[in-house]
């Protein structure tokens, strides 16, 4: 079966700009996290969607967002974008969450100039 | 490939060789750890995990043990290959979907 499924694989946007990216987790997997990897910080947890619903959220800023859609899709929206968000941004899904197995895409790698 | 790290500490080994990675962990609640390998220009690939109510789990050539009383983690790889240089992160679980990741260790096989 199809693994999760990250769009764009990577994007260059200026400061100040917004964008989107794209997560379609695996078939039947309802919870969907996304992840900021960066070589200073590591891979850090953004949040995570279950059931259209935002059920843990990590420590970023209020222009980091996210929604989830009945079909379990997710996209992730940064405004205002700064030089320091420069990073891959990863998606997991799981079948429900709560300490099953986290499957990752291929991550999105965003670099703002 | 994209640097996933660095700084990483980092483990060469032998080609056929077993490896130990090793993980501290910073939440002595979490329930649930992971271990993780990321090769440069992918995303982390599950490899193996354990609950906290088990103290050794073993896969197809790895063993995670897990030890509660000093919140250590570690990942054994047996006969290592050419294959498994990548980065290895351990994770670790307070209930929900929420993943702490360690910083990471690179693992270098030699041939």
């Amino acid at each position: 079966k199809a693994g999760v499924t990250q769009t764009p694989r990577y994007l260059i946007k200026t400061r100040g700009q917004q964008v989107t990216l794209s997560c379609s987790p695996i078939s039947g997997h309802r919870s969907v996290s996304w992840y900021q990897q960066t070589p200073g910080q590591g891979l850090q947890f953004l949040f995570e969607y279950f059931s259209e619903t935002q059920r843990n959220k990590g420590n970023f800023p209020g222009r980091f967002s996210g929604r989830q859609f009945s079909n379990s899709r997710s996209e992730m929206n940064v405004s205002t974008l700064e030089l320091g968000d420069s990073a891959l941004y990863l998606c997991a899904s799981s079948i429900q969450g709560g300490g099953t197995e986290a499957f990752f895409g291929q991550g999105t790698r965003l670099t703002v100039v | 490939g994209e640097s996933v790290g660095l700084h990483l500490p980092t483990l060469s080994v032998q080609e056929g060789d077993n490896s130990i990675i090793n993980c501290a962990y910073s939440n002595s609640a979490s329930d649930y750890f992971i271990w993780y390998k990321q090769e440069s220009g992918k995303g982390p690939q599950f490899i193996i995990d354990i609950r906290s109510n088990m103290d050794k789990r073993q896969g197809q050539r790895v063993t995670v043990l897990l030890n509660k009383t000093v919140k250590h983690l570690s990942l054994q790889i047996a006969a290592t290959q050419p294959g498994d240089s990548a980065v290895y992160f351990c994770a670790e679980s307070l209930g929900g979907n929420k993943l702490t990741f360690g910083g990471g260790t690179r693992v270098l096989v030699k041939p």
